[in-house]
């Protein structure tokens, strides 16, 4: 059974651009979850999607942004780009149903803003 | 707030010693706790979790311990090896929902294993 999938792995962008991010999660799986992980702030939650809709949202700015295909295939975008936006995003995903499921994440984008 | 800590922010265990890392979370109406291992490079691999009816669950050389009084969590490792070397959270659900997770991450402990 695959993994998460994210892709792509590395990026490099300047001030100002915006930068989309993609995350295949693994079968089966109709939540995906975003997270920002930083040296200094950790690892923050920025917000789920399930069934194409936006379940929970993180205490982030709007630059940020995300969506949901019907495929369960999740895209994040990060608009303006800041310095501080340089950071690992990583995906995770789950059934999304209750009862015991994983939450399992992906390798991550890491994202360098010049 | 709502946050999660960690009260050692580095470890190190001789290879074959147990390893215990500890963790303190506030939100006392969080119901699921999970311990994830992050190695350089990849994301955070799950270990273990627990439900807030629980107080103790065993896994393969793994135990997690929860003590909702004084809100502690603990992991520990039975017979550490070198490749338990990695950066260790754990993390609370905020009970946002059924089947629904926002995750609180604490810091992170390093465990360093000497062999």
């Amino acid at each position: 059974k695959a993994g998460v999938t994210q892709t792509p792995r590395y990026l490099i962008k300047t001030r100002g651009q915006q930068v989309t991010l993609s995350c295949s999660p693994i079968s089966g799986h109709r939540s995906v979850s975003w997270y920002q992980q930083t040296p200094g702030q950790g690892l923050q939650f920025l917000f789920e999607y399930f069934s194409e809709t936006q379940r929970n949202k993180g205490n982030f700015p709007g630059r940020f942004s995300g969506r949901q295909f019907s495929n369960s295939r999740s895209e994040m975008n990060v608009s303006t780009l800041e310095l501080g936006d340089s950071a690992l995003y990583l995906c995770a995903s789950s059934s999304g149903t209750q009862g015991a499921n994983v939450l399992t994440f992906g390798a991550g984008s890491r994202l360098t803003v010049l | 707030g709502e946050s999660v800590g960690l009260h050692l922010p580095t470890l190190s265990v001789q290879e074959g010693d147990n390893s215990i890392i500890n963790c303190a979370y506030s939100n006392s109406a969080s119901d699921y706790f999970i311990w994830y291992k992050q190695e350089s490079g990849k994301g955070p691999q799950f270990i273990i979790d627990i439900r807030s009816n629980m107080d103790k669950r065993q896994g393969q050389r793994v135990t997690v311990l929860l003590n909702k009084t004084v809100k502690h969590l603990s992991l520990q490792i039975a017979a550490t090896q070198p490749g338990d070397s990695a950066v260790y959270f754990c993390a609370e659900n905020m009970r946002p929902g059924a089947g629904s997770y926002q995750l609180t991450f604490g810091k992170g402990t390093k465990l360093s294993v000497i062999p």
